[in-house]
C-alpha cells in the first residue's frame, strides 16, 4: 500500500522569499503524484500532478515541483510567495491499481507572513 | 461550467442520529469520491462510486454508506452518529475513474456530531 509523508507540518515565510514544501512517498508500484492546495472553509483546488514524462511540473499560481524517483520524492516549490499563497499544501499520490483513490500525507501549513 | 456541488454546506446532529450528505458532480463527470477530513487523521478516502456501483471502498465501518443515481449525482449516509465523526466530508468528481484523471473537488459539508 502507498503511503505519503509530509516532511513539514508548519512552514513560515516572509513575502517574495522562495519557499520549498518537502513531500515523500512511498509504494510498491507506478505512481501517481498530486499537490492540492486548501484555503480555509474551502475544498481542494489541484497545483499540479505528475504522471510521467519531465520530472520538472509545473503548476498554476507560480509553483512547480520535481519528481525524483531514486529518492521516492515529490516536493514543491515557488521562487517567490504572496501573501494569498498562505493555505494549507496537500501532496497525495494514487496508484494504477486503486481506481481514483487518492492517498494523501499530513499537509503543511504555509503562511506567508509581510 | 459549474464546479462540484455540496448541500448542505453545514450540518449539526446529536449522537445516534443518521445523516444524509448530497453532491452533484460536474456536468458531465460521472465518477464520483468521498473523502473524510479531520485534524486527527487527516484526509482519509471513504468510497468511489462510477455507473451507480461501488468500485472503491476505503477502511472505515459499516455505517458509513453510499450510493451513486442514474445523473451521477451521489449521496453518502452515516448512521448512529458518533462523535468522532465530526469532520469535513470532502466529495470530488472526475470525468471516469482511473488513478491519472484529475479530480476536481467540491467545498466539503462540515458535519459537527454532539
Amino acid at each position: 500500500a502507498q503511503s505519503v509523508t509530509q516532511l513539514d507540518s508548519q512552514v513560515p515565510v516572509f513575502e517574495e522569499a522562495p519557499v520549498e514544501l518537502r513531500c515523500n512517498y512511498s509504494s510498491s508500484v507506478s505512481v501517481y503524484l498530486f499537490w492540492y492546495v486548501q484555503y480555509p472553509n474551502q475544498g481542494l483546488q489541484l497545483l499540479l500532478k505528475y504522471l510521467s514524462g519531465s520530472t520538472l511540473v509545473k503548476g498554476i499560481n507560480g509553483f512547480e515541483a520535481e519528481f525524483n524517483k531514486s529518492q521516492t520524492s515529490f516536493h514543491l516549490r515557488k521562487p517567490s510567495v504572496h501573501i494569498s499563497d498562505t493555505a494549507e499544501y496537500f501532496c497525495a499520490v494514487s496508484e494504477e491499481t486503486s481506481g481514483s483513490r487518492l492517498t494523501f500525507g499530513e499537509g503543511t501549513q504555509l503562511t506567508v507572513n509581510p | 461550467k459549474a464546479g462540484v456541488t455540496q448541500t448542505p454546506r453545514y450540518l449539526i446532529k446529536t449522537r445516534g442520529q443518521q445523516v444524509t450528505l448530497s453532491c452533484s458532480p460536474i456536468s458531465g463527470h460521472r465518477s464520483v469520491s468521498w473523502y473524510q477530513q479531520t485534524p486527527g487523521q487527516g484526509l482519509q478516502f471513504l468510497f468511489e462510486y462510477f455507473s451507480e456501483t461501488q468500485r472503491n471502498k476505503g477502511n472505515f465501518p459499516g455505517r458509513f454508506s453510499g450510493r451513486q443515481f442514474s445523473n451521477s449525482r451521489s449521496e453518502m449516509n452515516v448512521s448512529t452518529l458518533e462523535l468522532g465523526d465530526s469532520a469535513l466530508y470532502l466529495c470530488a468528481s472526475s470525468l471516469v475513474p482511473g488513478a491519472h484523471n484529475e479530480q476536481f473537488f467540491g467545498p466539503g459539508t462540515r458535519l459537527t456530531v454532539l
